[in-house]
């Protein structure tokens, strides 16, 4: 069981849009920067979102961040085929001094 | 450009020694960067396992702390993990990246470079 909480999965139809939730606590989400991963199976892992709400370089805007208290939220609009992939939202845990990972999120495109 | 690439036995006996290494190229690991494992078993989510910094500094998820080395070899510009007493439920793809800290260049405060991962089965 996960410190950061993430529903199991999300799906909506091509060009609508998804948002997937990560909640936490103070010594988590509360108090560090929390960053958002898209995983394809058998691929490496890839940074959608650092520091809440930054995107790295090459990633669409189509893909949005935010952190409100102890929780967090990865949007993404005008879904595509492509999006159909796991995500995961990620942060330091300050009280045990380890990063934890939420349990992901499998986003469908309908 | 920055690489990763894991390496290691692909198959382990129950109660023995999960050891693989992970070479970097692109950068070195003595730069102001953390250098992490992650894993993901059969089915379930990504797992953090713990990182190394140059200076020798590391941290380990507290469940695995008993269990788990991480080590860097600077001359050979890698890093290792050593996970022991490994049991079925240590079976996964294991991952190695590189972690930006909040004060370092790139993406700071994320896993910015990962290797292709490799599959380790304990049986």
């Amino acid at each position: 069981q996960s410190v950061l909480t993430q529903p199991p999965s999300v799906s909506a139809a091509p060009g609508q849009t998804v948002t997937i939730s990560c909640s936490g606590s103070k010594s988590n989400i509360g108090d560090n920067f929390v960053s958002w991963y898209q995983h394809l199976p058998g691929t490496a892992p890839k940074v959608l979102m650092y520091q809440n709400n930054k995107r790295p370089s090459g990633i669409p805007g189509r893909f949005s961040g935010s952190k409100s208290g102890t929780s967090a939220t990865l949007g993404i609009t005008g879904l595509q085929t492509g999006d159909e992939a796991d995500y995961y939202c990620g942060t330091w845990e300050s009280s045990l001094s380890a990063w934890v990972f939420g349990g992901g999120t499998k986003v469908t495109v309908l | 450009q920055v690489q990763l690439q894991e390496s290691g036995p692909g198959l382990v006996k129950p109660s023995g020694t999960l050891s693989l290494t992970c070479a970097v190229s692109g950068v070195s690991v003595s730069s102001n960067n953390w250098w992490s494992w992650v894993r993901q078993a059969p089915g379930k989510g990504l797992e953090w396992i713990g990182e190394v910094y140059h200076s020798g500094s590391t941290n380990y998820k507290p469940s695995l702390r008993s269990r788990v080395t991480i080590s860097m070899d600077k001359s050979k510009n890698q890093f290792s993990l050593k996970l022991t007493s490994v049991t079925a439920t240590d079976t996964a793809v294991y991952y190695c990246a590189r972690y930006v800290p909040v004060n370092g260049l790139s993406y700071p405060s994320t896993f910015d470079y990962w290797g292709q991962g490799t599959l380790v089965t304990v049986s």
